[in-house]
This record gives structure tokens, sequence and C-alpha cells, in this order.
């Protein structure tokens, strides 16, 4: 069972180029999350996807667009890289929203993205 | 700043001693996470805490949350060198799908 699957697991850009973080999740989960974690940072919400169809912005969302492809599938897409992008991007994923009770994140590896 | 603040930043101890990790906020939590992250991988959850006042335990490791519901506290007995990792607190607020991180508290136990 892969869980979550992120792809590519490292990238290194320039300024000014565009690419596409790329997510799956085999565990029929319907909510999906993307998050950027930069040292004594912790980890910060950038978007979120409650259901497939749903998209909403997280803590820091300037710069970046997402697209809940489908059910399993959830990209990151940074449009102009900047080096304040550069850090580690993790994909996770939940079973439902609204339940009442928070549901257990499921992660992926992350992809490290180096901005030059 | 964030919403929440975990302390220590960091820990370095023997193996068999104790330890408590902080997760402190001014805002109430509808539950709050714990979760275990080593080099490499993404976080792994330990531990949802839902109720004010609630205690679980995993084994050596002991979960609190406040009776208030701002804050939680994360206590291992004897620890291990494979406890050894990066801990980090998630609390969601009324909105049931964002989950705010604390800057996590790395411990390193060494034989």
């Amino acid at each position: 069972n892969a869980g979550v699957t992120q792809t590519p697991k490292f990238q290194v850009l320039k300024t000014g180029q565009s690419m596409t973080l790329q997510c799956a999740q085999d565990m029929n989960h319907n909510s999906m999350y993307w998050y950027r974690q930069d040292p004594g940072m912790g980890l910060r919400l950038i978007y979120y996807s409650a259901s497939e169809g749903t998209t909403d912005k997280g803590e820091v969302p300037n710069g970046y667009n997402v697209s809940r492809l489908n059910k399993r599938e959830f990209s990151l897409r940074l449009e102009s890289a900047a080096p304040s992008q550069t850090s580690v991007y993790f994909c996770a994923s939940s079973e439902r929203y609204g339940t009442g009770v928070n549901q257990p994140q499921h992660f992926g590896d992350g992809t490290r993205l180096s901005i030059l | 700043t964030q919403l929440l603040e975990q302390s220590p930043q960091f820990l370095s101890i023997q193996e068999g001693e104790n330890l408590t990790v902080y997760c402190n906020s001014s805002s109430v939590f509808s539950s709050l996470q714990w979760y275990r992250q080593e080099p490499g991988e993404g976080p792994v959850l330990l531990v949802t805490v839902v109720t004010g006042g609630e205690v679980k335990k995993l084994k050596r490791l002991t979960f609190q949350f406040g009776d208030a519901r701002k804050d939680s506290s994360l206590h291992i007995t004897a620890a291990q060198p494979g406890d050894t990792g990066l801990y980090l607190c998630a609390g969601a607020l009324d909105d049931f799908n964002k989950f705010y991180f604390g800057s996590g508290t790395k411990l390193n136990v060494k034989p």
C-alpha cells in the first residue's frame, strides 16, 4: 500500500521558472492538503481540498495555485518561482470533512525544492 | 507569530531520562494531534486528543490536553535512542480541515 505518493522527490529551479508538484493517494480519502516546512517554522498549510471539486486557501497561499484533479490527485503549482519558496513541500490526506472529530493526516515523504 | 508555540525547540538527553515537551496557544482548539517526523520522511500521527483534560498513553509516551483546550504536553518516560526525532503538535480550530502546526521539538536521545 503506497499511501501518499509525491513526485518529484527533489527539484532545483531557477527564479522565474514554473513547475507542478504532484501528489496522489490510494486510501480513498476525501480531503487533501499541501504544506511547506521551513527550519524553525514547523509545517504551514498552503492550500487544502475538503473534497473533490473544492479547494481553499491555508495560511500561506501567495505564489501558489492548486488543482484537485480527481479524488486521488492534488497538485501544487508554482507559476513564477522565487528563492523564498525554497522549502520542503508535503502533501497529506485524511478521510472525511466535518465529522466533528479531526481525522488523522497521512503524509507523503516530501519534495525538496531549491530555487536559485 | 505562530498559533502554536512548542518548547523546548531542541532537547538532547541520555537514554533512560524522562522529558516533557510543551505545546501552548492562546486559542482554543477542537482537537490537537501529536506527530513524530524522522529525517527524509513525512510526519506520522502518534495521537489525537479531543476532550479538555484528556490523557492518552502510548507505551512510554503520555499525552495530555489542557482543561481549556489551549495547550498540550507530551511526556516520555525512560527515553530510548529510537525516540529520536522531530515532535510536532498540530491543532484545528472551528474549521476541521485546517491544521496549525507548532514549530517542533527536535529530540536526540544518546545511548
